[in-house]
């Protein structure tokens, strides 16, 4: 199994304003993925990040607003920029691990006020 | 564009009684998920399922796969409160290289 952890857990931010999410594994992973969860809501992909290659992003999504990071095998990190009150949600990130089994991150919980 | 569809939504139980949720899908998939996500808590993996007929159990729960008609289950047998939570189906479409498409969530409280 793979031993996720992301920083920050929870933050509260000001519109307008920018946050830097970051996602760490345990083991070298190929992709990591990027999802977003509304309140009440699903989860969604935003984006795959692959080490050494621009990440691909989902219809909907671009990379202006949500820029990632992979600058190596563990480790990535998801900006949410120019904040407004619709991206209050909880940002995971997820890798495949070596038994076809996708782990999730523990989330960070964003309020946008 | 891959659509995962799950019903029932919400489903109240009694404990000791049996359910089952559906999970259907649009398009062929390489492997299908079965999460569970407490309040305030991320996803916990219960299963995966790559092939057609394949099931898995886990305690009270069971999970089925058919592709042929692009329908899992998760049936609960005997249900107790410690599985109230919101259950997740997620596709990994033919063509997804390990995206994930999710269905809406089943919330589930089991009733003492």
């Amino acid at each position: 199994s793979a031993v996720i952890s992301q920083k920050p857990s929870r933050d509260i931010c000001q519109r307008g304003t920018s946050l830097t999410i970051q996602c760490q594994v345990d083991s070298q992973v190929t992709m990591m993925f990027w999802y977003r969860q509304q309140p009440g809501q699903s989860l969604t992909l935003i984006a795959t990040a692959n080490q050494g290659s621009e990440a691909t992003y989902e219809s909907g999504f671009v990379i202006d607003k949500f820029p990632i990071s992979r600058p190596n095998l563990t480790f990535s990190t998801l900006t949410v920029s120019n904040m407004s009150p619709e991206d209050s949600s909880i940002y995971l990130c997820s890798v495949e691990g070596d038994t076809d089994t996708q782990y999730f991150g523990p989330g960070t919980r964003l309020t946008v006020l | 564009e891959l659509k995962v569809e799950q019903n029932p939504l919400f489903l109240s139980m009694q404990e000791g009684k049996n359910y089952t949720i559906y999970c259907n899908y649009s398009t062929t998939s390489d492997r299908l998920y079965w999460y569970r996500q407490d309040p305030g808590k991320s996803l916990e993996s219960l299963f995966v399922l790559l092939s057609n007929g394949a099931v898995k159990q886990e305690g009270r729960l069971m999970a089925s796969l058919d592709t042929k008609a692009r329908l899992s289950t998760l049936h609960i047998t005997a249900a107790v409160h410690d599985l109230s939570a919101t259950y997740f189906c997620a596709v990994d479409g033919e063509t997804s290289g390990s995206r994930l498409t999710f269905g809406e969530g089943t919330q589930l409280t089991v009733n003492p």
